[in-house]
């Protein structure tokens, strides 16, 4: 049982590019989720979905884009990657509101 | 604004003795708390949670208790053991939120020999 699974675990990207970050989840979960983790402030919502072709802003939002076409999978655009974006991407997700969120291995972004 | 503060950046603890891992919310609007452990290169794992309507919860060696007036709770650990070596974040959410969780900034608990 996979649970949930990010790709890529490691991308180095230059300032101005592009790229989507690609979450599957195969619990059949109601609730994804993007946090990022950057060193001293623990994990930040960027934006989150309540269900198939549903999202919604989290605490972080900016510059980023999302978008849950089916229900096992979220996906997590940049469109023009700055250093600032440089952190850890964790995908998560939930099967419904109030219960514990599983997590993914993480993605290890570089903007250069 | 951190409205889920972990005060200790981290704690080591021997090997049998307990370890206490602290966390401070400043929202009167959560109501469900969580503990998650991390280890290097992985995603954050449950470990164990607790509602608002509770003030203890207990699982195994872990427990974690939560003080609703003093917007505190706590997670122990007992007896610690080497594999606990990890960091654990605090995370709580309000009713009604889609389950979004506000996560403190981790304390980095060392179970020594």
């Amino acid at each position: 049982n996979a649970g949930v699974t990010q790709t890529p675990k490691f991308r180095v990207l230059k300032t101005g590019q592009s790229m989507t970050l690609l979450c599957a989840q195969d619990m059949n979960h109601e609730y994804m989720y993007w946090y990022r983790q950057d060193p001293g402030m623990g994990l930040r919502l960027i934006h989150y979905s309540v269900g198939e072709g549903t999202t919604a802003k989290g605490e972080v939002p900016d510059g980023y884009n999302v978008s849950r076409l089916k229900k096992q999978n979220f996906l997590l655009g940049l469109e023009s990657a700055a250093p600032s974006q440089t952190s850890v991407y964790f995908c998560a997700s939930t099967l419904r509101q109030g219960a514990r969120a599983f997590f993914g291995q993480g993605t290890r972004l570089t903007v250069v | 604004d951190q409205q889920v503060k972990q005060n200790s950046p981290s704690l080591s603890v021997q090997e049998g003795r307990i370890s206490i891992l602290n966390c401070d919310y400043t929202n009167s609007m959560f109501d469900y708390f969580l503990w998650y452990k991390k280890y290097p290169a992985e995603g954050p794992t449950f470990l164990i949670s607790i509602s608002s309507i509770k003030d203890k919860n207990e699982d195994g060696r872990f427990t974690v208790f939560l003080n609703k007036s003093a917007k505190h709770l706590s997670l122990h650990i007992v007896p610690s053991q080497p594999g606990d070596s990890a960091v654990y974040f605090c995370a709580a959410s309000p009713t009604g939120t889609a389950s979004k969780l506000t996560f403190g900034t981790g304390t980095r608990l060392q179970v020594t020999l």
